[in-house]
């Protein structure tokens, strides 16, 4: 499997706060996109990135905020979480040839 | 990016070879298709990718007729372990450096019955 990590796994907050996700890698692949999967609308892009400190929305951006300070490491940050952020969080690298490679996934229960 | 449309979901029983049909009438010239296989509570994990005709690895083979309007998935001889959601996809494949999109749809649920 892709040398891709996810912290934390599971957590759990109140409405308002920050949360951050975050996303390792060890491929040195180009390319992190983060998704959301909810039931009955599969995998959506919430924002992926082309390289350190080169980012951009996918299609459900709305609320969330990404940062890639180092090749290794891509951040999703919801400002202020809500109820619709419940979701799972999946975090996806590629290479420049290659197809996605997922991560295991992060479960975000907002309360 | 061309929509892809397959079934919601497939029966089938150990053994068996199963076969699932996605359809992608409007795909483009650059476009891949790419099948990922994803188990509960895990992240979807990439099984094959093709442009024509047919590809096979360890896994699965991918056929693909010369309009390239449909692709289908094979999984000979499943077991129990091979019961879990399976996407189809189609997107072009970053030659001139952009990213890799790819958009899901709900994927067929196969469920392999004893």
């Amino acid at each position: 499997d892709a040398g891709i990590t996810q912290s934390p796994r599971h957590k759990v907050t109140e409405t308002g706060t920050p949360v951050t996700l975050r996303c390792h890698q060890t491929e040195n692949h180009r390319y992190m996109y983060w998704y959301r999967q909810d039931p009955g609308h599969g995998l959506r892009l919430i924002h992926y990135s082309y390289g350190v400190k080169d980012t951009d929305k996918g299609e459900v951006s709305d609320g969330y905020s990404v940062s890639r300070s180092k090749t290794e490491d891509f951040l999703l940050t919801l400002e202020s979480a809500t109820s619709s952020q419940t979701s799972v969080y999946f975090c996806a690298i590629s290479g420049t040839q290659e197809t996605q490679y997922f991560g295991p996934g992060t479960r975000l229960l907002v309360l | 990016l061309a929509k892809t449309t397959q079934p919601i979901s497939m029966d089938s029983y150990e053994g068996q070879e199963v076969n699932i049909t996605c359809s992608h009438n409007n795909i483009a010239t650059n476009d891949y298709i790419t099948w990922y296989q994803q188990f509960p509570s895990q992240g979807p994990r990439f099984i094959i990718q093709g442009y024509k005709t047919k590809v096979t690895n360890e896994v699965a083979s991918l056929f693909i007729p010369a309009d390239r309007k449909s692709s289908t998935l094979s999984l000979p001889r499943v077991s129990l372990s091979d019961t879990a959601v399976y996407y189809c996809l189609v997107g072009d494949r970053p030659f001139s450096g952009g990213y890799n999109k790819l958009i899901f749809g709900a994927g067929t649920r196969l469920a392999v019955h004893p």
